[in-house]
């Protein structure tokens, strides 16, 4: 069964701090995808980001940096000099290549502090 | 170039009720999905549309059914209202069936009482 493990509830940092939300998920297939999605309190999901298992590259995008290891399930994903508008709660999510149903994990809420 | 609506944003129910939830796709996508997010929890996948016929379905019971029509949008009937179906329901659409990335809409807040 296809399982997504995002062991830090609640996650309360000052402003300018790094910060990095853990993802760990089970899953039997090969070929996968796994994304990151951010849900500020108006409760919209905004799309993040979309790996392919088979693409092990770090990425960063700006502030944001994602670390995939196949060989522990992990993707990380690392918020450089957060602000205050990254407060939200953050999903991970796991999906089959074919057919696209995202299983999400619990949810990480980050809270920012000026 | 409109995103994933829904409509309504809020919705009140009774016990027992049937409520309807609707969900425009956004422009040139033309699978939908629906997803029941409880407080406090992650979505859960209910099911997913894709040439007017349902294609994935998640853990959910018969009560919970939906439908595509010929221009993508896509409604979520949900029958004898429980008070347990009080969550946040989200339409998501993308394109060619999970080949690419889904798009969320903003939510139809339900609340049973």
């Amino acid at each position: 069964a296809q399982k997504v493990t995002q062991a830090q509830t609640e996650i309360s940092v000052v402003e300018k701090e790094d910060v990095t939300l853990d993802c760990v998920y089970e899953t039997r297939d090969t070929t996968y995808y796994l994304f990151w999605y951010k849900q500020p309190p108006s409760g919209e999901l905004v799309f993040l980001i979309r790996r392919n298992s088979f693409d092990e590259q770090n990425e960063i995008s700006g502030r944001y940096s994602w670390n995939f290891q196949k060989s522990t399930s992990s993707f990380n994903f690392t918020i450089t000099a957060s602000q205050v508008v990254d407060s939200a709660v953050y999903f991970c999510a796991l999906s089959e290549i074919q057919g696209g149903k995202l299983i999400f994990g619990q949810g990480t809420e980050l809270s920012v502090k000026p | 170039d409109a995103g994933v609506t829904q409509s309504p944003t809020h919705l009140i129910k009774t016990r027992g009720q049937q409520v309807t939830l609707r969900c425009s796709p956004k422009s040139g996508h033309d699978t939908v999905s629906w997803y029941q997010q409880a407080l406090g929890q992650g979505p859960q996948f209910i099911f997913q549309y894709y040439e007017e016929e349902e294609r994935q379905r998640g853990n959910f019971p018969d009560r919970f059914s939906g439908h595509q029509f010929p221009n993508y949008s896509s409604e979520l009937n949900v029958n004898a209202l429980l008070l347990g179906d009080s969550a946040l329901y989200l339409c998501a659409s993308s394109l060619g069936q999970g080949l690419y990335e889904q798009y969320f809409g903003p939510g139809t807040r339900l609340t049973v009482t």
